[in-house]
């Protein structure tokens, strides 16, 4: 069966800080990858997709890049951390039909 | 992007009681899905249902794509109902990209 990993589960970090927020999948090959943010008591906002390795599409313009540099790992990251980074981020994956989600990571930017 | 309108926002039901979330959406989808979030934020998919009718116990789901909603039915609700549903489409002509409405909170109480 597939598994989706994220770490860490929390994290806290200073404005102007860079962040890493790992994602792998097991149990398949060539996913469809996706990062979700949520801020709270809001809905899901899309940031970005990945069909395949180095394949990454963006949605919204922002200072959060990702990264796929392997075909079941996605990498999202940041130079500078702003306040409104804060949130739960939520990575997904897809056969091509449904959306599986992760346990996600809690960030706070102080 | 397409647009997602999720109604009512939030819901108290009295346990046993029954309840209709509605999901209206903008454009044509390939895909449509409903999803259930915890209090602990894990999303869980609920139905993938473009079309038709689907129930699993004590949920059911319709989705008329002509007349571009869905609806989510929840019957003898429990307090483990308790949580946010969620929908999300994927356009009809841009696959792979899922989107989601603004949540449906629900609070059913003992």
């Amino acid at each position: 069966s597939q598994t989706i990993h994220q770490w860490p589960a929390t994290l806290v970090q200073p404005v102007g800080s860079p962040l890493s927020l790992e994602c792998t999948v097991e149990g398949t090959s060539n996913p469809n990858l996706y990062w979700y943010r949520q801020a709270a008591g809001r809905g899901l906002q899309l940031l970005f997709y990945s069909v395949g390795i180095g394949q990454i599409s963006s949605e919204v313009p922002q200072n959060l890049s990702a990264s796929r540099p392997q075909d079941r790992q996605f990498i999202l990251s940041s130079k500078k951390l702003l306040l409104s980074d804060s949130g739960f981020y939520l990575c997904a994956w897809s056969p091509g039909r449904n959306l599986f989600f992760g346990p996600g990571t809690r960030l706070t930017v102080l | 992007g397409i647009q997602v309108e999720q109604s009512p926002p939030d819901l108290i039901l009295q346990e046993g009681a029954n309840s209709t979330l509605r999901c209206n959406f903008s454009d044509s989808v390939n895909n449509l899905q409903w999803f259930h979030q915890n209090p602990w934020g894990q999303l869980i998919n609920l139905f993938y249902i473009p079309s038709g009718t689907k129930q699993n116990g004590r949920l059911s789901a319709t989705t008329v794509a002509t007349e571009r909603y869905s609806l989510l039915y929840i019957s003898s609700s429990q307090t483990t109902d308790s949580g946010v549903y969620f929908c999300a489409v994927e356009e009809g002509y841009n696959f792979n990209k899922f989107y989601f409405g603004s949540g449906t909170k629900l609070n059913v109480k003992p």
